[in-house]
């Protein structure tokens, strides 16, 4: 069965902080990787994805996540946050079967 | 246009009633689903349609009952509401069950039970 952890709860960060996101998997077959991202009071959206190929991955908003295989990891990063970063952030996993999603990590961009 | 959408946006209701959320999606997708997000954020798969019909149900109670009349649509009607029935129900639809298919989620149904 897939699974995914997210190590940090909560991370709290002040403006143009460097990011980064912790996520592992556990799956014992071909693995597709997903990040989204949940504004407070909003619906979930897709930052980035990996399927296969270069393992670091550039998605949206200046988001980027790299893949490594041998750590079964999926980390979020983020040079320079902003205080509309601030969100909740969900690492999800897909093999054959649905989206299975990590707990989230709440992240707050202060000034 | 909105890709999925899902009414109503709340739910209120007392112990003991039954009530529907509805959701349509116009991407032309295959599969539909219904997570549950709990109070602690935690998102849950509860159901996985393809093709109107279920592929997937993941130990929910049997009060709940999804129905897809089509491709298009899937609703999730649940029979005598319990207060653990509180959470945020997200829709979604992707173009296949698994893989590679990246899920478009709905603005969700913030349920409150009373």
């Amino acid at each position: 069965a897939q699974s995914v952890s997210q190590h940090n709860h909560h991370v709290i960060l002040s403006e143009a902080a460097s990011l980064e996101l912790g996520c592992n998997y556990s799956y014992g077959g071909t693995v597709n990787l997903f990040w989204y991202v949940q504004y407070p009071g909003q619906h979930l959206q897709l930052l980035l994805k990996y399927f296969s190929g270069d393992p670091l991955v550039k998605g949206i908003k200046g988001f980027e996540a790299e893949f490594i295989k041998s750590k079964f990891s999926f980390n979020l990063r983020k040079p320079s946050v902003q205080w509309s970063d601030t969100a909740e952030y969900f690492c999800a996993v897909s093999g054959n079967t649905p989206l299975v999603f990590g707990k989230g990590t709440r992240l707050s961009v202060i000034a | 246009d909105t890709a999925v959408s899902q009414t109503p946006k709340y739910l209120v209701t007392q112990m003991g009633n039954d009530k529907s959320i509805k959701c349509e999606q116009n991407l032309g997708h295959d599969t539909m689903y219904w997570y549950k997000q709990d109070s602690k954020k935690f998102l849950k798969i509860m159901f996985s349609y393809n093709n109107k019909e279920l592929i997937i149900n993941e130990t929910v109670p049997n009060r709940f009952s999804p129905k897809s009349p089509d491709k298009a649509h899937l609703n999730l009607h649940i029979n005598s509401l319990e207060l653990g029935d509180s959470a945020v129900y997200f829709c979604a639809s992707s173009q296949q069950l698994s893989g590679t298919a990246e899920a478009f989620f709905g603005q969700g149904t913030r349920l409150t039970v009373v």
